[in-house]
């Protein structure tokens, strides 16, 4: 079975500095990673997504991942914090079934913090 | 703004009581999904529809059920509710089976 593990529940940065939020999954083949961003009272947002293309995938608003399949990681970088990107971030693994149906398999969550 | 609707934002009920989730889904998309997000559990799939056949389930109880009709909008029933239902449900929905899925601004159930 597909899972992803979120290696930090919280995570705190000044504004200005870089981000990393680290995801680690399991899968038996390939899979598809995505990154959401869950904004107080708001929905679930696409960040990116990795779909077997280029290993590093850069998104929206200045977000970027690298999948590394030795390392079974698919970590999320910004080069600079910005306060509005303190949210709750979910890294996701796909399992797609042969019924075409796609399970998305959703990380514990990390909390972004940002200060100023 | 995902494309997605959900109604009620907001929806506080009495346990025993019996309640409706409403969702829309992006112009075009045929596939539609239910999540519920608590905090003990987590994000969790209950429910995928496709073009208005059940088409896979995940931990979705049984006093729980759903459909989508002809106009691709969905709804889902909770009944018999319990102090546990309390969570926020997400609505998604995709072009096709398969495809990235857009989330909607959820609804947030209170039992009491």
């Amino acid at each position: 079975a597909q899972s992803v593990t979120q290696l930090d529940s919280h995570v705190s940065v000044s504004e200005g500095t870089p981000v990393l939020l680290r995801c680690n999954y399991s899968s038996s083949y390939s899979p598809s990673l995505f990154w959401y961003v869950q904004h107080p009272n708001k929905g679930l947002q696409l960040l990116l997504k990795y779909t077997s293309a280029a290993t590093l995938v850069k998104g929206i608003n200045g977000f970027e991942a690298e999948f590394k399949k030795s390392e079974t990681s698919f970590h999320l970088t910004k080069p600079s914090a910005h306060m509005s990107d303190a949210a709750e971030y979910f890294c996701v693994v796909s399992d797609t079934q042969r019924t075409g149906f796609q399970k998305l398999v959703f990380g514990t969550g990390t909390r972004l913090l940002v200060s100023p | 703004d995902s494309g997605v609707t959900q109604t009620p934002k907001h929806l506080i009920t009495a346990t025993g009581q019996r309640v409706t989730l409403r969702c829309s889904p992006r112009s075009g998309d045929l596939s539609v999904y239910w999540y519920q997000q608590s905090l003990d559990q987590g994000l969790q799939f209950l429910i995928q529809y496709y073009n208005g056949e059940e088409r896979a389930k995940g931990n979705i109880l049984e006093r729980f059920s759903a459909q989508q009709f002809p106009d691709l909008h969905s709804e889902l029933n909770l009944s018999s509710l319990e102090l546990g239902d309390s969570a926020l449900y997400f609505c998604a929905s995709s072009v096709l089976a398969g495809y990235e899925q857009f989330f909607g601004p959820g609804t947030r159930l209170t039992v009491l």
